[in-house]
């Protein structure tokens, strides 16, 4: 089973400042990496896929980059509504699996 | 649009039973699989179970093997997760998710419940 892992834990940065997350993965994933992001008492919403594709209605200060089992998801310039819980999955290898997450704060 | 609108869910005994419910619209509910995705208060995200969208394969997370039991009704936009033999630790919010593949299984998910929470206590 691939085990995620995701850094920072937390990540506490102002309202215009850019956001950069991690997750590593033990194994290659090639490009199979999935991004989330997860706002309190909300279910998650998808970022990303394939590594670097934003799905539907994703604005374009979120990017994904990375192969193998190296990832990162970029915020360019953050906005108030983008302070979240973000987590990382994968769909290489069975099961799929999650990130522990990196939630994004407010400075 | 995609919703998806979940039901069941509540607080349980160890030991008993409870079955959620997902009712799909505004989608082709039966070229899609789907899955349930549970949380842990306070805890990440862990895969549950898939169906395909055909309800012909199923696929489980160890944690719940045996004890779970994923289904669908294409006629009624329906998926199902049944679970049995419920433990404190399957304590969690329950999400059903769309799979983002048409006919076949890409394992992630681009449309979600909006989730209930599963309870079992004593």
């Amino acid at each position: 089973e691939i085990v995620l892992t995701q850094s920072p834990a937390t990540l506490s940065l102002s309202p215009g400042e850019r956001a950069t997350l991690s997750c590593r993965a033990s194994q290659s994933v090639t490009t199979y990496l999935t991004w989330y992001q997860q706002k309190p008492g909300q279910a998650p919403r998808l970022l990303i896929f394939d590594a670097s594709n934003r799905a539907t209605g994703i604005p374009d200060r979120f990017s994904g980059s990375g192969s193998g089992t190296d990832f990162t998801l970029t915020i360019s310039s953050l906005e108030p509504e983008d302070f979240a819980v973000y987590y990382c999955q994968q769909r290489s290898d069975w099961p799929p699996s999650f990130g522990p997450g990196t939630n994004v704060d407010i400075k | 649009q995609v919703q998806l609108v979940q039901s069941g869910g509540g607080v349980v005994q160890p030991g008993r039973s409870l079955r959620l419910s997902c009712a799909a619209s505004g989608f082709t509910f039966s070229i899609y699989g789907m899955h349930w995705v549970r949380q842990a208060p306070g805890k990440g995200l862990e895969w549950v179970a898939l169906i395909s969208y055909d309800g012909i394969n199923k696929h489980y997370a160890d944690a719940v093997t045996g004890r779970f039991t994923i289904s669908r009704d294409n006629s009624k936009n329906t998926v199902f997760l049944q679970m049995n033999s419920l433990r404190v630790e399957d304590t969690a919010v329950y999400y059903c998710a769309r799979d983002r593949g048409w006919q076949v299984e890409l394992q992630y998910f681009d449309n979600w419940g909006q989730g209930t929470l599963v309870t079992v206590s004593s």
